[in-house]
């Protein structure tokens, strides 16, 4: 089993381009999710999905769209993209019958915005 | 509401000596806690949970933490620091849906 993974590794931007972060996982997990991770500020969660069509939004939504057409895969979007949003990207999925929420974390995409 | 709070953001230990990484939690239900790794370049990797059996719960690498509900914390702890253990510790609790991660600490361990 492959796990998560996550595509591209690392990507540079400038400010106004458009760009998608492809996540997928080979666990048949329910729930999957988007993370940012910025110096001292620990994960913070962007959009989350409870299952394949359903998508939710974290605590730091703004900027940022999902999809989850299939089970495997949740895209995150960036529509225009600013320096604010140069980050660490991770995504993360769990069973939906795990009490404790366990998630399993993919390597990261390292997103510089110019 | 759910939050975990990480005492000191960086800890140096020498090789051989005790590792203790501070974890305060508030949770308004009884919490399902975490500690994750995060070795450089790298996701986050599960080192222990807690889910309301042990107190005393043992993870990958030597690290334990013990859940306290008086004093609500979960320290990690390692009684001999090895010099792979230098990454980046996260504590989590539980939510509705998800995880709230604390802002980490950084621990170097000086040969």
């Amino acid at each position: 089993n492959a796990g998560v993974t996550q595509t591209p590794k690392f990507r540079v931007l400038k400010t106004g381009q458009s760009m998608t972060l492809l996540c997928a996982q080979d666990m048949n997990h329910e729930y999957m999710y988007w993370y940012r991770q910025d110096p001292g500020m620990g994960l913070r969660l962007i959009h989350y999905s409870v299952g394949e069509g359903t998508t939710a939004k974290g605590e730091v939504p703004d900027g940022y769209n999902v999809s989850r057409l299939k089970k495997q895969n949740f895209l995150l979007g960036l529509e225009s993209a600013a320096p604010s949003q140069t980050s660490v990207y991770f995504c993360a999925s769990r069973t939906g019958t795990s009490r404790s929420n366990e998630q399993f974390f993919g390597p990261g995409t390292r997103l510089t915005v110019l | 509401a759910q939050s975990v709070t990480q005492l000191g953001s960086h800890v140096s230990v020498s090789e051989g000596a005790l590792v203790l990484l501070r974890c305060n939690y508030s949770s308004s239900v009884p919490p399902y806690l975490f500690w994750y790794v995060q070795y450089p370049n790298q996701g986050l990797q599960l080192l222990l949970k807690y889910t309301s059996a042990a107190t005393l719960v043992k993870g990958i690498n030597g690290f334990e933490a013990e859940f306290k509900k008086s004093e609500t914390s979960f320290h990690l702890t390692k009684p001999s620091a090895h010099m792979s253990d230098a990454a980046e510790y996260f504590c989590a609790v539980r939510g509705a849906n998800n995880l709230f991660f604390g802002t980490g600490t950084r621990l170097t361990v000086i040969p």
